[in-house]
């Protein structure tokens, strides 16, 4: 069966730029979770949507925000890009309960320079 | 707030020895740890995993040790195999959200 696609897998950026990061979970994984990952930090939670409401967020600010819609596909938001957003941005989609943990995309490496 | 945390960034191990990866956390109420495996430019994948009312769980050649008391768990790896060169992160949960650690990258020496 199909893995979780992010799309795309590399992109570079201007500062003060905006970009959009997308997810297609695996078919009939509900929730989907997006992290950054760089080096140092290991991975950083972003947000959690289930069946498009976002339930968890973590300690990012306003400029990232995301959306989930209803064939569980989401789409993850920068706004007014820093060069310090630079990072892997994965995203996990698992089945409704936690003891199933995470499949994860391969990651969209975001360059903002 | 790190509430799981990987101490050691790095780690080598000669082929047929026996790799230990060790991972602190500070939050009680997690009852759910995980372990994935992460090679370049790939997601982690999912490794093992061990509930809280065990103290440990092995899957072939890997076994996760979790000590309550001590907040701790360790990946053990007998025998390592240079195949298993990676990063590796632990997680833990106590709900829907995933807190992990900021990884280890295992060099196994043929």
């Amino acid at each position: 069966k199909a893995g979780v696609t992010q799309t795309p897998r590399y992109l570079i950026k201007t500062r003060g730029q905006q970009v959009t990061l997308s997810c297609s979970p695996i078919s009939g994984h509900r929730s989907v979770s997006w992290y950054q990952q760089t080096p140092g930090q290991g991975l950083q939670f972003l947000f959690e949507y289930f069946s498009e409401t976002q339930r968890n967020k973590g300690n990012f600010p306003g400029r990232f925000s995301g959306r989930q819609f209803s064939n569980s596909r989401s789409e993850m938001n920068v706004s007014t890009l820093e060069l310090g957003d630079s990072a892997l941005y994965l995203c996990a989609s698992s089945l409704v309960g936690r003891y199933y943990g995470y499949t994860f995309g391969s990651g969209t490496r975001l360059t903002v320079v | 707030d790190q509430q799981v945390k990987q101490n050691s960034p790095s780690l080598s191990v000669q082929e047929g020895r026996i790799s230990i990866l060790n991972c602190d956390y500070t939050n009680s109420m997690f009852d759910y740890f995980l372990w994935y495996k992460k090679y370049p430019a790939e997601g982690p994948t999912f490794l093992i995993s061990i509930s809280s009312i065990k103290d440990k769980n092995e899957d072939g050649r890997f076994t996760v040790f979790l000590n309550k008391s001590a907040k701790h768990l360790s990946l053990h790896i007998v025998p390592s195999q240079p195949g298993d060169s990676a990063v590796y992160f632990c997680a833990a949960t106590s709900g829907n959200q995933f807190y992990f650690g900021t990884g280890t990258s295992l060099t196994v020496i043929p």
